[in-house]
């Protein structure tokens, strides 16, 4: 079946590191992938997304690229802020067929301390 | 810009009592997602509903059932509630089938 695969934490870094959390999927159908973040006791909100094979999503300085290849979806950050600190959901969404749901990784809490 | 409105925020009730969770999706988006998150755990899909009728259906128990009004508002109703059913409940909603869901801010249910 549909699934995604992230890296588990927890991830743990200092203010201004260089983020990669590692996320797969498996490549049935054509999928739509998303990063969501959820931030202590909220919902999820939507990072960025990405639609199709080379397509890059990026927002808040975050940024991922849809790599058909090697069915991967990777979320990078240059610099993180003490305010990143969340956990990341890697999801996909298939396009097409009557699937319509989307499908979430394990999750990764990232903590950035100052 | 409005978003996934969900009530109540939080809900407590008592082993084998009735909850009807509420979702009111984003204007002129057709289709509803319902998840499950339980603490420290990624969100399962529960059932979507596109144009008011049931599009997809999860791990969703028997003692569960939803639907979709004609003003695409959505009720998750849940029966002979166990202590393991407590958790966060998500409604989300996306313009069309396929898309990114947008989510609401989630309903803790507690079972005592």
């Amino acid at each position: 079946g549909d699934s995604v695969t992230q890296m588990e934490g927890p991830v743990t870094l200092s203010e201004e590191a260089f983020l990669t959390i590692n996320c797969t999927y498996t490549a049935t159908g054509y999928p739509s992938l998303f990063w969501y973040v959820q931030y202590p006791g909220e919902g999820l909100q939507l990072l960025l997304k990405a639609t199709k094979a080379d397509d890059k999503g990026s927002n808040k300085g975050f940024e991922a690229t849809y790599r058909k290849e090697t069915t991967s979806f990777h979320l990078e950050k240059g610099s993180v802020q003490v305010s990143d600190s969340a956990v990341y959901f890697c999801a996909r969404h298939n396009s097409g067929g009557s699937n319509y749901k989307l499908t979430f990784g394990k999750g990764t809490l990232l903590t950035v301390n100052p | 810009a409005a978003g996934v409105i969900q009530s109540p925020r939080h809900l407590i009730k008592e082993k084998r009592e009735t909850a009807t969770l509420k979702c009111y999706p984003i204007p002129r988006h057709d289709t509803v997602y319902w998840y499950q998150q339980g603490p420290g755990q990624d969100p399962q899909f529960l059932i979507s509903f596109y144009e008011k009728m049931q599009s997809d259906k999860g791990s969703i128990p028997d003692r569960f059932s939803a639907q979709q009004f004609s003003d695409y508002h959505s009720e998750l109703n849940m029966s002979s509630l166990e202590l393991g059913d407590s958790a966060l409940y998500f409604c989300a909603s996306s313009p069309y089938q396929g898309t990114e869901a947008f989510f609401g801010q989630g309903t803790r249910l507690t079972v005592v």
